[in-house]
């Protein structure tokens, strides 16, 4: 069975760190690109990052650049997410999704097939 | 504000058909890239449903199917279903931004 299963959410404080895991099954981990998106409560999707098969390349939203820092290990078939200097609009479920076709972050896409049930994320003092 | 512009809400009586518009601009639909359609039931993950404007992945109904024209694109249900009651997004690649872009999203109700 495909599956993608998110871990390492919690409530932190602002300005304080996280990493969340993604552990992928089912499939040739490292034939795809990976993202990371995020659904704050009541709102709608939000792409977060992206990173490429070998690790080659990676993309950020403009509101986690320089905060988050998006990574792979194709030999734990794991995806992971470093959230520094989180803010309370951090606040989300945050889900790992699968590249349909393609193995970059951002050309030949064919969308997110695959997508874990997220794990939550809340910064609060 | 999201940078590729869905209507909030539509509705429709079960076996009709109802479109649900994804609009966007010169640096992402307007300039050639493709959009993908995702149906999000309530507290589930979302699942992709229309790939590269029109295709539909295994699975997925034909009663389901997109469109895309100049800046912006379509996604279209025929026969509505008590089951299609789901939120909707729209994604697509932006280059003024280098990175994907979601619609806000749109609550489909079938009366």
């Amino acid at each position: 069975e495909v599956q993608l299963v998110e871990s390492g959410g919690g409530l932190v404080q602002p300005g304080r760190s996280l990493r969340l895991s993604c552990a992928a099954s089912g499939f040739t981990f490292d034939d795809y690109g990976m993202h990371w998106v995020r659904q704050a409560p009541g709102k709608g999707l939000e792409w977060v990052s992206g990173i490429s098969w070998n690790s080659g390349s990676t993309g950020y939203a403009d509101s986690v650049k320089g905060r988050f820092t998006i990574s792979r290990d194709n030999a734990k078939n794991s995806l992971y997410l470093q959230m520094n200097s989180l803010r309370p609009e951090d606040t989300a479920l945050y889900h790992c999704a699968k590249d349909r076709y393609s193995s970059s972050w951002y050309t030949n896409s064919h969308g997110m097939d695959v997508w874990g049930q997220g794990t939550t994320v809340t910064v609060s003092s | 504000q999201s940078v590729l512009t869905q209507p909030p809400s539509v509705s429709g009586a079960p076996g009709q058909r109802v479109t649900i518009s994804c609009a966007g601009s010169s640096s992402n639909i307007g300039a050639g890239y493709d959009v993908h359609w995702y149906q999000q039931v309530p507290r589930t993950a979302p699942k992709l449903l229309i790939y590269v404007n029109n295709f539909r992945p295994s699975g997925v109904p034909d009663r389901f199917s997109g469109s895309k024209s100049g800046t912006s694109a379509s996604l279209a249900i025929t026969g509505l279903q008590a089951e299609d009651e789901a939120d909707y997004y729209c994604q697509s690649y932006d280059s003024s931004l280098s990175c994907w872009v979601f619609g806000g999203g749109t609550k489909l109700t079938v009366l």
